[in-house]
């Protein structure tokens, strides 16, 4: 069973629409986090929520929302997307001050 | 903030040579320094983690060394093969409440063989 698993993997569309992808862990963590890595693979933290709780808010752009259900889940929604919002996202989970954050296999967002 | 830089951005070695990755961290409060190996097209993962009150730390071919006088810390893979070679990527982390990681910039590795 993948511990991080994120959905879709690959998503295209075009600009000015709003998509979502999916991240689920079983590893029963209580943090999660979503991390953009870009085209020169520079790996940023976005958010970190942590039971649900929003705790890292890194001045991502507003069209960002992200949702946490429940621990085990954490979406990210995307509205109004740019050109510049072409990267791939990662999300991982881990504990607050424990455990080594785990990633998912990245879903690449790409803007036409 | 935390600030991580990262050297070289590139390196290339011979099959079975050592490679040396170092980074420097800029706040001393950090107490977490974990190293991710990134292949083409797929996630990071983990490959060996190191706690400031700790000074170095062994798993097989790969090692890491701390020095928190001076904020910096290493990564060592001896007797490298083609498969080491990927991005990796340095993070350091203050505990506190978030577990918030900041990464360097990465390094290529190449191994020719």
């Amino acid at each position: 069973d993948t511990a991080v698993s994120q959905t879709p993997k690959y998503l295209v569309t075009q600009m000015g629409n709003d998509k979502s992808i999916k991240c689920e862990q079983n590893l029963g963590h209580d943090t999660m986090y979503w991390y953009k890595q870009d085209s020169k693979k520079f790996l940023k933290i976005m958010f970190s929520y942590n039971n649900k709780e929003l705790i890292i808010n890194e001045t991502v752009p507003n069209r960002f929302s992200p949702k946490s259900p429940d621990k085990a889940h954490l979406n990210l929604h995307i509205n109004s997307l740019e050109l510049g919002d072409s990267a791939v996202y990662f999300c991982a989970s881990g504990d607050p001050v424990g455990q080594p954050q785990h990633f998912g296999d990245g879903t690449r967002l790409s803007i036409l | 903030g935390e600030n991580v830089e990262q050297h070289p951005s590139t390196l290339s070695v011979q099959e079975g040579d050592s490679a040396v990755i170092k980074c420097t961290y800029s706040d001393s409060a950090s107490n977490y320094f974990p190293w991710y190996k990134q292949e083409l097209g797929k996630r990071p993962q983990l490959i060996i983690d190191i706690r400031s009150n700790v000074g170095e730390k062994k798993d097989q071919r790969i090692a890491v060394t701390l020095n928190k006088t001076a904020k910096h810390f290493s990564l060592h893979i001896t007797e490298t093969q083609p498969e080491d070679s990927a991005v990796y990527f340095c993070a350091a982390r203050k505990v506190e409440y978030g577990n918030k990681l900041v990464f360097g910039a990465g390094t290529i590795l190449r191994v020719k063989s």
